[in-house]
């Protein structure tokens, strides 16, 4: 069965660091890629995706993510962080062959000391 | 405004007890899904549907129902349930043609 791994579970950051969450697929063939975010008591949004073309993708509130084949990665950064990022974010990816389904990773939550 | 709609927000049963949990969107998508989320192991799909009357298992089906009669409503069905259902669900929806869901609220779900 295809499979999404997130490899941090936890990260705690100060203010204005530097963020990279990883994100591996398990599957070879065509795939779509999210990442989305779940703020505290909230419901899942999408913070960016990936379908075809430029594998470097650009979403909302400053975050970015590359699409490396590859590597079967999609990695998700954000030059600086703010404390507002705190937050639980979900990697996630359909696959072509079963439609529409997303198969999301464990998540990594992410701390942000002010 | 266009959304999906889960009612009810918590709910606390009995085992063994019936109830359903409703998901409704506005925003005529052909595709729907049920997650339930559960700590270190991400959302995990219960059942989905790809339009009325198609309706198929996710990875975790076992003790869940669903039913597809209208494109907007998508309710989630346990029969029968148990402790190891406490959790938090989500329906989300996705239109045919873009590879990627609309989330509602969830549901938390609490069984003693």
């Amino acid at each position: 069965a295809q499979s999404v791994s997130q490899h941090n579970h936890h990260v705690i950051l100060s203010e204005a660091a530097s963020l990279e969450l990883g994100c591996n697929y398990s599957y070879g063939g065509t795939v779509n890629l999210f990442w989305y975010v779940q703020y505290p008591g909230q419901h899942l949004q999408l913070l960016l995706k990936y379908f075809s073309g430029d594998p470097l993708v650009k979403g909302i509130k400053g975050f970015e993510a590359e699409f490396i084949k590859s590597k079967f990665s999609f990695n998700l950064r954000k030059p600086s962080v703010q404390w507002s990022d705190t937050a639980e974010y979900f990697c996630a990816v359909s696959y072509n062959n079963a439609g529409n389904m997303l198969t999301f990773g464990g998540g990594t939550r992410l701390m942000v000391k002010p | 405004e266009a959304q999906v709609t889960q009612n009810p927000r918590y709910l606390i049963t009995v085992t063994g007890k019936k109830l359903t949990v409703t998901c409704s969107q506005n925003m005529n998508h052909e595709y729907m899904s049920w997650y339930r989320q559960d700590p270190g192991l991400g959302l995990r799909q219960i059942y989905y549907s790809m339009n009325v009357e198609v309706t198929d298992k996710g990875d975790v089906p076992e003790g869940y129902k669903v039913s597809r009669k209208e494109k907007r409503n998508f309710p989630l069905i346990l029969e029968s349930p148990s402790p190891n259902q406490t959790s938090l669900y989500f329906c989300a929806s996705s239109p045919r043609t873009s590879r990627g869901y609309t989330f509602g609220s969830g549901t938390r779900l609490t069984v003693v």
